[in-house]
């Protein structure tokens, strides 16, 4: 089974700064796909950014981007210009390619998020 | 287009007492999920479905129930709630692999 570590319960940026946020994973499988969403207090979980395992360029979405580094099986997300819109818990999360990926994504415990004015 | 819609979204139920979560989504998606999600944890998928009349238990499927009748309609049943289901719920839906995730917007249920 897949397993996905976050190893930072709670990171604190100073607005308009960048902040990065670790994410590892543990896997035997060569293709999967790798997502960081993002959940404010409203519980809504909202998608930020994703990247497929095979493409080697990393995937950017406006100010957010990740570090993907499949060997050593890490998939960071980097925040830049951070806003106060930004504070929100992070999870990172893994969906298998194979079995038609039906079992769903495997989530990090998440990273919580402060940005300080 | 509503999306995946969830009710309720607050509940709170005495030990043993039964419910029923519903789950629905208008995009015609054919995979669909439940996750629980605790505090300081991430979700954690309790069954799935990848079509009507096909469901499959995920990581945590003890004492739940679920049925997928429909595309649109997948609910979960809890048949005697234990304080240990206390917890936020979410259903979700997906189109296809690489595709995102469209979740609820979550049920939070305490049992005591």
């Amino acid at each position: 089974a897949q397993t996905v570590t976050q190893s930072q319960p709670e990171m604190s940026v100073q607005e308009a700064e960048t902040v990065t946020l670790s994410c590892t994973y543990d896997t035997s499988e060569s293709d999967y796909y790798l997502f960081w969403y993002k959940q404010p207090p409203s519980r809504q979980m909202i998608l930020v950014i994703r990247q497929e395992a095979y493409k080697q360029q990393n995937a950017t979405e406006n100010r957010f981007s990740v570090n993907f580094q499949k060997a050593a099986k890490s998939f960071s997300l980097k925040i830049s210009d951070s806003q106060l819109g930004d504070a929100a818990m992070y999870f990172c999360a893994y969906r298998s390619a194979w079995g038609g990926g039906a079992d769903g994504l495997t989530f990090g415990k998440g990273t919580h998020l402060i940005i300080q004015p | 287009n509503a999306g995946v819609t969830q009710t309720p979204k607050f509940r709170i139920l005495k030990i043993g007492q039964s419910m029923t979560l519903q789950c629905t989504q208008d995009m015609n998606h054919n995979y669909m999920y439940w996750y629980r999600q605790d505090p300081g944890m991430g979700l954690k998928l309790i069954y799935y479905s990848v079509g009507a009349g096909i469901t499959d238990k995920g990581e945590v499927p003890n004492g739940y129930n679920v049925s997928r009748s429909t595309t649109e309609d997948f609910p979960l049943r809890l048949e005697l709630a234990a304080p240990s289901q206390t917890s936020v719920y979410f259903c979700a839906s997906v189109k296809g692999l690489y595709t995102e995730a469209f979740f609820g917007q979550g049920t939070r249920l305490t049992v005591v």
